[in-house]
C-alpha cells in the first residue's frame, strides 16, 4: 500500500526561526515521485518541488530545502529564516508509477507568527 | 496561461439537488484530475483523465458521483442526488503527460456546503 505520513498536523514559531516539516512515505515501487505543495490561506494548491526516487540530492530553493533519505523513507521540508507570508498548510505528496496515483498526506499547518 | 480555471468557486445548495462543477484544464495539458478535500479524509483524488479518456475512476465515492470530459478543455463532476457529507472542497488539476513528466497544476477548487 501507498501511503504519506505527516506526523506534525500543526506546528506554530515565531517569524525568522527554522522551521522543518517532516514527511514519511510508504510504498514498495522503485520508481516513484515525491512532491510538497503549499495551500495558503486563499486555497489553492501551489506546486513546490518533485523528486524521483533515484536522485537522492538535497535541494535548496532560496529559503526553502528539502532533504531525501530513503534509507528512513523521508523528504523532509525546511524553511529558514520564516516569514508570515509562509503561513500555509502544507502537503507532501507520493506519485506512483505504477498505479499512476498522487496520495496525499494529511497536510501540515503552519503558522508563522510575528 | 490564466492556470487551471474551475467555477463556481462557492456552491450552496439543498440535499438531494443536482451539483455540477466545472473545470478548463492548461490549454496543451493532456491528463486531468479531479480532488476532493475534507478535514476528515484530507485529499483524495476521484478520478484520473488521460486524452479526455477517464484512466482511474476508483476513487469516486459511489455512484451519486459521475465526471465527464468532452474535450480536451473542459470536464465536468456531478454529484446526483447531493448529500450533506459531499460537503468539501473540490479541486481539478491538469499536467502533460500524467505526473511524471511535471507537477500538477490546481484550479482554486470549489468549496461545496450540501445542507
Amino acid at each position: 500500500a501507498q501511503k504519506v505520513t505527516q506526523a506534525q498536523t500543526e506546528i506554530s514559531v515565531v517569524e525568522k526561526e527554522d522551521v522543518t516539516l517532516d514527511c514519511v512515505y510508504e510504498t514498495r515501487d522503485t520508481t516513484y515521485y515525491l512532491f510538497w505543495y503549499k495551500q495558503p490561506p486563499s486555497g489553492e494548491l501551489v506546486f513546490l518541488i518533485r523528486r524521483n526516487s533515484f536522485d537522492e540530492q538535497n535541494e535548496i530553493s532560496g529559503r526553502y530545502s528539502w532533504n531525501f533519505q530513503k534509507s528512513t523513507s523521508s523528504f523532509n521540508f525546511t524553511i529558514t529564516a520564516s516569514q508570515v507570508v509562509d503561513s500555509a498548510v502544507y502537503f507532501c505528496a507520493l506519485f506512483i508509477q505504477g498505479a499512476q496515483k498522487l496520495v496525499f498526506g494529511q497536510g501540515t499547518r503552519l503558522t508563522i507568527n510575528p | 496561461d490564466a492556470g487551471v480555471i474551475q467555477s463556481p468557486r462557492h456552491e450552496v445548495t439543498e440535499m438531494g439537488q443536482e451539483v455540477t462543477l466545472r473545470c478548463k484544464p492548461i490549454s496543451g495539458h493532456n491528463s486531468l484530475f479531479w480532488y476532493r478535500q475534507t478535514m476528515m479524509r484530507g485529499l483524495e483524488l476521484l478520478i484520473y483523465f488521460n486524452n479526455n479518456v477517464p484512466i482511474d475512476d476508483s476513487g469516486m465515492p459511489e455512484d451519486r458521483f459521475s465526471a465527464k470530459m468532452p474535450n480536451a478543455s473542459f470536464s465536468t463532476l456531478k454529484i446526483q442526488p447531493s448529500e450533506p457529507r459531499d460537503s468539501a472542497v473540490y479541486f481539478c488539476a491538469s499536467s502533460f503527460g500524467g505526473l511524471l513528466n511535471t507537477e500538477a497544476f490546481f484550479g482554486q477548487g470549489t468549496r461545496l456546503t450540501v445542507v
